[in-house]
């Protein structure tokens, strides 16, 4: 089972360009998210998703856009990147309210 | 809005101890779970342990332990006969039964001596 991947491990931007955190799971999980971790901060969470065709905004959301047409994917817009946002992301799906998230490997994201 | 402090930065343990790593949430909700994770240097996330609100037992799991204080809303976990391979940061996370939220703690860096 491939659980949640994440795409690309990765990524070093210049300032001001966009680029997409791929996110994908194959458990057939309604509720999706994305957080950063920041040292010292644990993971704050960033946008997640009820099911497909519904977000919403966490704690952090300024700077990044989300979307969800399928069950299965949920990416991460980044629209005009800032060194700000150089952190490490984490993608995570659960089945219910009643259970653990199930994390991706991460992405670490460096912004120049 | 929940809220999850862990006041300990980092932790030295000798192998085969037990050590305590403190955990305090706060919450207006009656219903809610409480999650450990693990994170070692190689940076995947690792479920540990799941409490809900209304278990009356401690969950355990393995060498794992949540000490479940409600009135005092503690969840502290205990890691039992230490590894080396239990050197990791570890995280405390809570989610309320009407939202999906998670929302976690800044995390203790547990570090295992031989």
């Amino acid at each position: 089972n491939a659980g949640v991947t994440q795409t690309p491990k990765f990524q070093v931007l210049k300032t001001g360009q966009s680029m997409t955190l791929q996110c994908a799971q194959d458990m057939n999980h309604e509720y999706m998210s994305w957080y950063r971790q920041d040292p010292g901060m644990g993971l704050r969470l960033i946008h997640y998703s009820v099911g497909a065709g519904i977000t919403d905004q966490g704690e952090v959301p300024n700077g990044y856009n989300v979307s969800r047409s399928t069950t299965e994917d949920f990416p991460l817009r980044l629209l005009s990147a800032a060194p700000s946002q150089t952190s490490v992301y984490f993608c995570a799906s659960s089945p219910n309210l009643n259970t653990e998230a199930f994390f991706g490997q991460g992405t670490r994201l460096t912004v120049v | 809005a929940q809220k999850i402090t862990q006041t300990q930065p980092g932790m030295f343990v000798q192998e085969k101890e037990a050590v305590t790593l403190d955990c305090t949430y706060d919450t207006s909700d009656q219903s809610y779970g409480l999650f450990w994770y693990k994170q070692p240097s190689s940076g995947e996330m690792i479920f540990l342990i799941y409490q809900g609100s209304y278990d009356e037992q401690n969950a355990t799991e393995g060498r794992y332990s949540l000490n479940f204080q409600k009135a005092r809303k503690s969840a502290n976990l205990v890691i039992s006969a230490s590894q080396l391979g239990d050197s990791a940061m570890y995280f405390c996370a809570m989610k309320t039964h009407n939202d999906y939220k998670l929302s976690f703690g800044a995390g203790t860096t547990v570090t295992v001596r031989a």
